[in-house]
């Protein structure tokens, strides 16, 4: 079975520029998380979706990030515009929701992000 | 809120032999999920072992056990018969209950980085 697909791997780009990370979550799966993993602050949550409707958004910096979950299947986190202080590994994860499975995140590989 | 902690940056070990990773969390609830994610140089995030509050029983897989002292609000990690490729960085982890909607994602604590000596 496939797992969390992530897009791109690696990101470059100039202070200014917009960002625009991908997520597939696993069928089936009905939560989405966004976590961002710098070495100063750890693994922070920046928002997740149940059913495509974000539930907790109280992780994003602020209004230059954004996210969307058009369909089941498909998720989008957005930096416009990108900072360095943006750098960061950006990981997606999918889980089954509420009263079902184990309760385990199942993780995509991240996306690095440099902003120069 | 709930936190997880985790006392040891880093921790090392000798090829074969056994390591202990700590962890310590803080909650009100009585019942809840309880993960090691293992992250190497590679940065995929895996799953190591889970813990269901409800279980008295102590999660093991292969090498891979927990001491789970609910008590005293403990989960630690001990690694047998130490490998080259459990070398990474460990994270503990917190989830509610599933059945507590609204409130179902994952608090991590800081990590450890465990190096193998050959």
């Amino acid at each position: 079975d496939a797992g969390v697909i992530q897009s791109p791997r690696h990101e470059v780009t100039e202070m200014g520029q917009e960002v625009t990370l991908r997520c597939k979550p696993i069928s089936g799966h009905n939560s989405l998380f966004w976590y961002r993993q710098t070495m100063m602050r750890g693994l922070e949550l920046l928002i997740y979706f149940n059913n495509n409707v974000p539930i907790d958004d109280s992780g994003m910096p602020e209004d230059r990030f954004s996210a969307k979950m058009p369909n089941a299947s498909f998720s989008t986190l957005k930096i416009q515009p990108s900072e360095p202080r943006d750098s960061a590994v950006y990981f997606c994860a999918s889980s089954l929701a509420a009263g079902r499975g184990t309760g385990e995140l199942f993780f995509g590989e991240g996306s690095r992000l440099t902003v120069l | 809120a709930q936190t997880v902690t985790q006392s040891q940056p880093e921790m090392s070990v000798q090829e074969a032999e056994t390591v202990t990773l700590s962890c310590t969390y803080d909650t009100s609830e009585s019942d809840y999920y309880l993960f090691w994610y293992k992250q190497p140089p590679s940065r995929q995030m895996i799953l190591v072992i889970r813990q269901e509050a409800y279980k008295q029983q102590n999660a093991t897989e292969n090498r891979f056990s927990v001491n789970f002292q609910k008590a005293a609000k403990s989960f630690s990690l001990k690694i047998s018969d130490s490998q080259l490729g459990d070398a990474a960085m460990y994270f503990c982890a917190y989830r509610s209950p599933i059945s507590n909607f609204g409130n179902e994602k994952l608090t991590f604590g800081t990590g450890t980085r465990l190096t193998i000596i050959p």
